[in-house]
């Protein structure tokens, strides 16, 4: 089945700064890849999504990059805030419909210092 | 806007014992999930269910049974509980493409 890798699993950065998640997924057959963000003691939070059929989306201070032929993706977030300390979840799936499954990463634990 | 509960947030139990974990969402949604998350290993899927009385495996579903008897609601039950299992199962379900997660239980076994 589908497996996600994330990299790397921890990092920290000081206010202001960027930061740069990695994630690399193995079913060419996903085409559907959301991300969601968990911050310390509160729900898992959808941040943004990407469609195969894409290779860039912004919201805001995220950036999403997209390569399907290398089976990878890469979260962006630009001048970091303390708010934005949180763990974040890459997934993919192979729909993006209604009852759609989703594989996770095991996470990139971000912590930004004031 | 909508919620969803899950109960309880935090359950102790004791070896071999079942143990049942309880969803309610007010969303309306069809399609609800139970994920396991342990540190680590991030999110796993146990079960979930497309409509009411539907249930579907997921990766993790040995040890697990489910129940949809309503469509707001999504019950879990580990079978046996494994000893010094400790970790979080989390409910969500699904609008459009965006899933909603509940705040957790958090699981120990002594």
């Amino acid at each position: 089945g589908e497996q996600v890798e994330q990299l790397p699993s921890s990092l920290i950065v000081q206010e202001g700064a960027s930061v740069l998640i990695n994630c690399s997924y193995t079913d060419s057959a996903s085409v559907y890849f959301p991300w969601y963000k968990q911050e310390p003691g509160k729900r898992l939070q959808f941040i943004i999504d990407i469609r195969s059929n894409m290779e860039r989306k912004q919201n805001q201070r995220l950036t999403l990059l997209f390569d399907k032929k290398t089976k990878h993706l890469s979260l962006h977030i630009t001048a970091t805030q303390p708010g934005d300390s949180a763990i974040y979840f890459c997934s993919a799936s192979l729909t993006n419909s209604a009852g759609n499954k989703l594989t996770f990463g095991i996470g990139t634990r971000v912590l930004v210092r004031p | 806007g909508g919620i969803i509960t899950q109960t309880p947030k935090f359950l102790i139990g004791q070896e071999g014992q079942k143990l049942t974990l309880k969803c309610q969402q007010n969303f309306n949604h069809d399609t609800m999930y139970w994920y396991r998350q342990d540190s680590g290993k991030g999110l796993r899927l146990i079960y979930y269910s497309i409509t009411e009385n539907d249930l579907q495996k997921g990766d993790l579903s040995e040890g697990y049974d489910a129940s949809r008897e309503k469509k707001s609601s999504f019950s879990l039950t580990v079978t046996s509980a494994q000893k010094n299992e400790m970790a979080v199962f989390l409910c969500a379900s699904i609008r459009g493409r965006e899933q909603y997660f509940g705040p957790g239980t958090r699981l120990t076994v002594l």
